[in-house]
């Protein structure tokens, strides 16, 4: 199996500008999760799904995000507009509903100048 | 509350040393406890998990883990330390849905 995979690897944006972060979980997962790493906050969970309902976004921090997972396999990050604030490490896992055995993607790095 | 305490953000160690991470959590109920570990650039692999039975538990790459529940810890372990073990490891305790990680500890390995 391939693994989570995210994509892009890297996004440079300006402040203002939509951002997409896609993902793919490994096949046979039916719970994906979004997370964001930051040097102050640490991995901060943002929202996570379960046969592609999402369960819980009280971890995404504003309007300004919203995830979208219409089949189960692919999911979507969305930032609009984008802040300089929003950079950071956004890593996508997936796993086996009550397993919780969680499976890193490797992140995609944003900067929003 | 709900929370993973990792009280070492940065530890150095020599090469061939021992190692132990300290992991302290607060859970409601029976924790489900895991050891990530990120290399620099990577995302998170798990090391090991506990979920019950054997306190003690053995997880790749040579590492190892204690559940005290008395203790409310869970410290990662290993007997002699690599230098490809250099990287950041996160505690995590959760239930069946979702996990809450500690902040992490980095380990430096000096040859």
């Amino acid at each position: 199996d391939a693994g989570v995979i995210q994509s892009p690897r890297h996004e440079v944006t300006e402040m203002g500008q939509e951002v997409t972060l896609r993902c793919k979980p490994i096949s046979g997962h039916n719970s994906l999760f979004w997370y964001r790493q930051t040097m102050m906050r640490g991995l901060e969970l943002l929202i996570y799904f379960n046969n592609n309902v999402p369960i819980d976004d009280s971890g995404m921090p504003e309007d300004r995000f919203s995830a979208k997972m219409p089949n189960a396999s692919f999911s979507t990050l969305k930032i609009q507009p984008s802040e300089p604030r929003d950079s950071a490490v956004y890593f996508c896992a997936s796993s086996f509903l009550g397993d919780n055995e969680q499976f890193f993607g490797p992140g995609t790095r944003l900067t929003v100048l | 509350a709900q929370s993973v305490t990792q009280p070492d953000i940065h530890i150095t160690v020599s090469e061939g040393a021992s190692l132990e991470l300290r992991c302290n959590y607060s859970y409601g109920a029976t924790p489900y406890l895991f050891w990530y570990v990120q290399s620099p650039g990577q995302g998170l692999q798990l090391l090991l998990k506990y979920f019950s039975g054997d306190t003690l538990v053995q997880g790749i790459k040579g590492f190892e883990a204690e559940f005290k529940r008395s203790q409310s810890s869970f410290n990662l372990r290993k007997p002699s330390v690599h230098w490809s073990d250099a990287a950041e490891y996160f505690c995590a305790v959760g239930n069946t849905d979702k996990l809450i990680f500690g902040t992490g500890t980095r380990l430096q390995v000096f040859p």
